[in-house]
This record gives structure tokens, sequence and C-alpha cells, in this order.
């Protein structure tokens, strides 16, 4: 069965410092794989996908991802960090049935 | 483009009382739509969905029920809430592929 794990639930980094969230999925073909973020008492919004071609994928907000399949890896990167970017990181793989499978998501702080 | 709507934003409800949240969807045609709970600010359970109208899929048997009278309307319903029922409560519609949108949530305290 298809799974997602972020290993690391809450991160703290600095402003203007780089960022990278884990994720590590399982699945057995090519997967689809998605990274949304979260504001405080707000929905999800779609921060970039991976469906195939180039590994490397950028997003809205200066993100990227690079899809690692010898790792089984989608972490999400940003070279600098702002203070807006504090919020919960959702990772996800497309299911067999069409579902999204999340991961329990990474909660961003940002250091002044 | 597309837009997705719920509401209330925010309702709180005692115990025992009926539950009624809609979500609605508009500038797409048979969308799938979904419905997630999030408790204590953390993970998503994915609940019900819906490929059609009047076809709804249970994800996890509990207190809560969906339905889906029109195209791109999405209700969630209860007839008597529990106090577990307390949450973050999201809406989300696809048209093909994977990817998900998701509505600005309804928060729900049950107390």
């Amino acid at each position: 069965a298809q799974s997602v794990t972020q290993p690391d639930i809450h991160i703290t980094v600095s402003e203007g410092a780089s960022l990278e969230l884990r994720c590590n999925y399982s699945y057995g073909a090519t997967p689809y794989l998605f990274w949304y973020v979260q504001s405080p008492g707000q929905g999800l919004q779609l921060l970039l996908k991976y469906f195939s071609g180039d590994t490397l994928v950028q997003g809205i907000k200066g993100f990227e991802a690079e899809f690692k399949r010898s790792q089984s890896s989608f972490n999400l990167r940003k070279p600098s960090v702002h203070w807006s970017d504090a919020a919960e990181y959702f990772c996800a793989v497309g299911a067999d049935t069409g579902k999204l499978i999340f991961g329990q998501g990474t909660t961003l702080q940002v250091k002044p | 483009s597309q837009t997705i709507h719920q509401w209330p934003a925010t309702l709180v409800q005692p115990v025992g009382s009926p539950l009624s949240l809609e979500c609605t969807v508009e500038g797409t045609s048979n969308p799938n739509l979904y419905w997630y709970r999030q408790a204590a600010g953390r993970g998503l359970q994915l609940l019900f969905y819906s490929v059609g109208i009047g076809q709804i899929s249970s994800e996890v048997p509990q207190n809560l029920s969906a339905s889906r009278p029109q195209d791109r309307q999405f209700i969630l319903s209860s007839k008597k809430l529990l106090l577990s029922d307390s949450g973050f409560y999201l809406c989300a519609w696809k048209a093909s592929g994977y990817e998900q949108y998701f509505g600005p949530g309804t928060r729900l305290t049950v107390t």
C-alpha cells in the first residue's frame, strides 16, 4: 500500500536561511507527488507537483522539490526562507484509487 | 477559474445537536469531491469522497454522513454530534488526475 512519511514534525529555521523538508514515499510505480502548504486556520494550497519528466520541479512562492527514485524521496527546498513561510507543509502521493495519501505534516517555524 | 466555498467558517455546537456543513464548487463540472478532517491541527483524515451526484464512499465508520444532491454541492452531516467530532473540516475537489484543490475549511467545536 502507498504511504508517505515526513520524518520531521517540527522544524525551525532563521529567516534568510535555506530550508529542506523531507518526504519519503512508498509506491511501486512512478508516483504522482505533491507538496501542499497550510497557514493557520486556512485550507491547503498546492505548492508544486511531480508527474514525470524533469526530476526538479518548480513551484509557487520560490519553492522547488526534487524527485529521487533511488531514495523514494521528494524533498521540498527553498534557498531563503521568509517569515511568511511559517506554516504546515504536507507531502502527498497519488494512490491507485485516485485519492491522495498525505503525510502527517511538518510545522515550519521561522525565527527573525 | 474554479472556486471552492465552505460554510460556515466556524461553528460551535453542543453535544447531541445536528450538523450540516456545506461545500460548493464553481467553474468546473462533474468534479470528484472530498471531505477531510484535521484533529488537533495535524494530519488529514479522508472521511468521504464522491465521484458523482448521489455517489458517496465512506472511508471511516463514524458518526458522520455525506450527501451530494447536486453536481457541485457536497454536504457533511450528523444527526447527533460527539465531542470527538470537533476539528477542522476541509472540502476538496479534483477534475482529472490526482491534484486536489481545497476550500478554506470549517472550524467545528463541539461543547
